[in-house]
């Protein structure tokens, strides 16, 4: 199979600094997406979803973008704060039929808040 | 009210035993997740209950894996004969309901480390 790297993307930026997180989803079937949240020895946490019906979804200071041209969604946080560092995922779900439950989750990002 | 808890936290065993990882979801949800987490990547999906319909075994890696939901309630994942390729965190998911518009709460994970 696929070798994987062990290193996760990062994104270090300044405390008030705008963030973009970045994700190729692989399915162009796939018609929602989330965007979670870990923080270490956490599970992760949902922070905004997307259907695939839509271009950009905001939230409080995060904006989600999906461009199903490319297969690529994004996520923008505001003014990001140190509390926003973590491991961000996304997850993409395809309902083929009985599995509306079932995400797929990219490999994640992460962000590192300096202050 | 109390979240997804799951237990122990951390679990250190040796190549060749078996480890059972127990999971209690949230009261009343009846969509119940197990996912691996390996280090560096993101989450991959294992199993799924819902209720008292057959479970999605799908995601299960070898039939050294297994789980059970008992009263619709509390579950447990059980790996036998430890690899050492087992190592990672297993977290544990519910849902009101299995479908994606109910978000998923996740457990923090157990690290299971096989020597």
């Amino acid at each position: 199979g696929e070798s994987v790297g062990l290193h996760l993307p990062t994104l270090s930026v300044q405390e008030g600094d705008n963030s973009i997180i970045n994700c190729a989803y692989s399915n162009s079937a796939s018609d929602y997406f989330i965007w979670y949240k870990q923080e270490s020895g956490k599970g992760p946490q949902f922070i905004i979803d997307i259907r695939s019906n839509m271009d950009k979804r905001q939230g409080q200071r995060v904006t989600v973008l999906l461009n199903k041209t490319v297969k690529h969604l994004s996520l923008q946080i505001a003014a990001t704060q140190p509390g926003d560092s973590a491991v961000y995922f996304c997850a993409e779900n395809y309902d083929s039929g009985g599995s509306n439950y079932k995400l797929t989750f990219g490999k994640g990002t992460l962000l590192t808040v300096n202050p | 009210g109390a979240g997804v808890s799951q237990s122990p936290s951390n679990k250190v065993t040796e190549k060749g035993k078996d480890v059972e990882l127990r999971c209690d979801p949230i009261s009343g949800h009846t969509a119940l997740y197990w996912y691996r987490q390996s280090l560096g990547q993101g989450l991959e999906f294992l199993i799924y209950f819902q209720g008292n319909s057959a479970p999605d075994k799908s995601g299960l890696p070898s039939d050294r894996f297994s789980a059970e939901r008992t009263g619709g309630s509390v579950s447990t994942l059980t790996i036998q004969r430890t690899q050492q390729e087992d190592s990672a965190v297993y977290l544990c998911a519910s849902s009101y309901q299995a479908s994606i518009s109910y978000e998923q709460y996740f457990g923090p994970g157990t690290r299971l480390t096989v020597t």
